[in-house]
């Protein structure tokens, strides 16, 4: 398509469950990136994959999040053992090249309660 | 460390005057540089972008000025309209090990008044 879909718009899980979110980038582009956004504030780079690659993880909290871009299938993130602190918005960004404008989704508001 | 900020957190501006929201930048060796727009319950849009080997760049309305020797990033809104009201937030590309990645400011909330 010709934006980022991100689904679901909103997710509620409960302390300690699992949490799955999920990005279609837009089509012909080969990064996909994820950033979390707390308190409408700050925007918090998390992964960023080129096609299926992971291409730069370092601000992955690898005990509880993992996240997959597979070939015909949306890129998903994924957080096991959900705490209140990931309470966040989770934008998906995608672009033709690393050096090229990202663009946004709508994001998935996830509560964690 | 690397670090984009913004100096106002608030700019509030009459319709059809001119906005500047400012930024500052702390990596000398960043190369990239962007300006977003966030409305409520939306995604960052993207308004322009700019590259360390120029020191301006119009778009429709926009303009960008880089600043490389005070590391400063500033947004240029022409005749703001109420369509404008957003948060604008200025990035900057991770450098070194991080690249493609975007580190963001804090954003500016620019509120035009009718």
């Amino acid at each position: 398509g010709e934006e980022v879909a991100q689904t679901p718009k909103h997710l509620v899980r409960g302390e300690g469950q699992k949490a799955k979110l999920y990005c279609a980038p837009i089509k012909g582009h080969s990064y996909v990136f994820w950033y979390q956004q707390v308190l409408k504030n700050e925007f918090k780079f998390l992964i960023s994959f080129q096609n299926e690659n992971v291409f730069d993880e370092t601000g992955m909290p690898k005990e509880r999040f993992s996240a997959k871009c597979l070939p015909n299938s949306p890129c998903s993130l994924e957080i096991q053992a959900t705490k209140l602190e990931d309470s966040a918005v989770y934008f998906c960004a995608s672009s033709q090249s690393h050096n090229q404008p990202q663009h946004f989704g709508d994001g998935t508001r996830l509560s964690i309660l | 460390g690397e670090s984009v900020g913004l100096h106002l957190p608030t700019l509030s501006v009459q319709e059809g005057d001119n906005s500047i929201i400012n930024c500052a930048y702390s990596n000398s060796a960043s190369d990239y540089f962007i300006w977003y727009k966030q409305e409520s319950g939306k995604g960052p849009q993207f308004i322009i972008d700019i590259r360390s080997n120029m020191d301006k760049r119009q778009g429709q309305r926009v303009t960008v000025l880089l600043n490389k020797t005070v590391k400063h990033l500033s947004l240029q809104i022409a005749a703001t309209q109420p369509g404008d009201s957003a948060v604008y937030f200025c990035a900057e590309r991770g450098y070194g090990g991080s690249q493609g990645n975007l580190i963001f400011g804090k954003g500016t909330k620019l509120s035009v008044k009718p």
